[in-house]
């Protein structure tokens, strides 16, 4: 089955800095590749996700890009905030339909902390 | 907006007891799952349930777990005699073919 590796676990910055949140996979059926949020005791929420037919995707100061032959994909935030300190995880799955139920499989997670 | 709504928040349990979890995914979708997180560790897939039946399962879905969609709205998760392991935030997510999956609020089990 799936496995999705994540890196790093913990990643600290300065407010204004960048962060990068890198995650590999191991199956090459997978090609939808979504990152989620989540704040202490919350839901995980979609930030941005990328299919395997784009390379690149931007949305404000999030971006994810993915390496097919390399199985690697990241995301990447830009002028980080006090805000953006959360849990960041990666996901990869199949797309729902035929043999494939859309499951995600995920990264185990990288706790970001943005200090003002 | 449309969401996924899950009751309850916080349920708690004696181990051997059994204790059911409830989810209303959002009403157009087609695909429903159950995930489970342990805290302070990553969100690990138990089942996917389509057309009325399940799709897939993990290896923590033993024969102590069940899933049922029993009215055409509610989606349940059944576990038979719980496990003080089994303490973790349960969260229910729904989707269409192609559209992400949206997830519900959780439901956090303490089993004691």
């Amino acid at each position: 089955g799936e496995n999705v590796e994540q890196h790093p676990s913990t990643l600290s910055v300065q407010e204004g800095d960048s962060a990068v949140i890198k995650c590999t996979y191991s199956d090459s059926a997978s090609n939808y590749f979504p990152w989620y949020k989540q704040e202490l005791g919350k839901r995980p929420q979609l930030i941005i996700d990328i299919r395997s037919n784009v390379g690149e995707k931007k949305d404000q100061r999030i971006a994810v890009t993915l390496n097919k032959t390399a199985k690697h994909f990241s995301l990447h935030i830009t002028e980080t905030q006090p805000e953006d300190s959360a849990v960041y995880f990666c996901a990869a799955s199949s797309r729902a339909g035929g043999t494939s139920y859309g499951k995600l499989t995920f990264g185990q997670g990288t706790i970001l902390t943005v200090h003002p | 907006e449309p969401e996924v709504t899950q009751t309850p928040s916080h349920q708690v349990t004696q181990m051997g007891q059994e204790v059911i979890l409830r989810c209303v995914p959002i009403s157009n979708h087609l695909y429903f799952y159950w995930y489970r997180q342990i805290l302070g560790q990553k969100v690990e897939f138990l089942v996917s349930f389509y057309n009325n039946e399940i799709s897939e399962k993990s290896e923590i879905f033993d024969d102590q777990f069940s899933v049922e969609r029993p009215d055409g709205s509610n989606f349940t998760l059944k576990i038979r005699s719980t496990k003080l392991e089994d303490s973790a935030m349960y969260f229910c997510a729904s989707k269409l073919m192609n559209t992400e999956a949206f997830f519900g609020q959780g439901t956090r089990l303490t089993v004691v």
